[in-house]
């Protein structure tokens, strides 16, 4: 079955980066993108960009442009969500879903990320 | 960039009720809409991709419809179990899968 499971929750200071893996099974790890999702507290859903995993390619959405990197390993079928320059307001629950181009129809269980000093 | 607007934000029914949701974009996505149900604590689940084909597993009771740029999720007769929060989702522009900003289904 697929399956998507993310690293666990980090708290970070303000100004550091975070880097969130998210190990998929159960399927052929390149013939799918992953994106990438974010939830604030008690907000709505926010898509942080894509990865192909065949090859590499990125989108990323603006606001977060030059901020994130997104990679995979397909060796070990993971792929990474890296965010720096860390704010308060990135303090959200992190989501990676298999993406397959008209929709995101496998989801990881999410994990928190925690911003404060 | 694509905006996604939702309505109503809040909805509240009753068991049995026919409930419709409306999701516009500010330019027209084709049919390149999904839906999803996520639940407090939990991930979003997909309901709806291509603006109108039924994820596998999901109940009968959920349809989608539209294209262009106004959409809606139906369900047929409210389950106690569809009590979540929906959103819609763009898969237009490669450079932008937005989120509409969500709707609550509440017990009314």
């Amino acid at each position: 079955q697929v399956q998507l499971v993310q690293s666990g929750a980090e708290v970070k200071k303000p100004g550091a980066s975070v880097k969130v893996s998210c190990k998929a099974s159960g399927y052929t790890f390149t013939s799918y993108g992953i994106s990438w999702v974010r939830q604030a507290p008690g907000q709505g859903l926010e898509w942080m960009g894509w990865i192909s995993a065949y090859n590499g390619n990125t989108n990323y959405a603006q606001k977060l442009q030059g901020r994130v990197t997104m990679t995979t390993d397909t060796s070990t079928s993971t792929a990474y969500m890296e965010l720096r320059s860390l704010r308060s307001d990135d303090t959200a629950v992190y989501y990676c879903a298999r993406c397959f181009g008209y929709g995101s129809d496998y989801w990881g269980q999410g994990t928190l990320v925690t911003v404060s000093s | 960039d694509i905006q996604m607007t939702q309505s109503p934000s809040t909805l509240s029914a009753s068991v049995g009720d026919r409930v419709t949701i409306t999701c516009r974009a500010s330019q027209s996505i084709s049919s390149w809409l999904a839906w999803y149900q996520q639940k407090p604590g939990k991930a979003p689940k997909l309901l709806i991709y291509k603006a109108s084909s039924l994820e596998s597993g999901v109940p009968s009771r959920f349809s989608g419809s539209g294209s262009g740029t106004e959409f809606t999720l139906t369900i047929s007769s409210l389950q106690p179990d569809d009590f979540a929060t929906y959103y819609c989702q763009q898969y237009n522009s490669y450079s932008s899968f937005t989120f509409g900003g969500g709707t609550k289904v509440e017990i009314k």
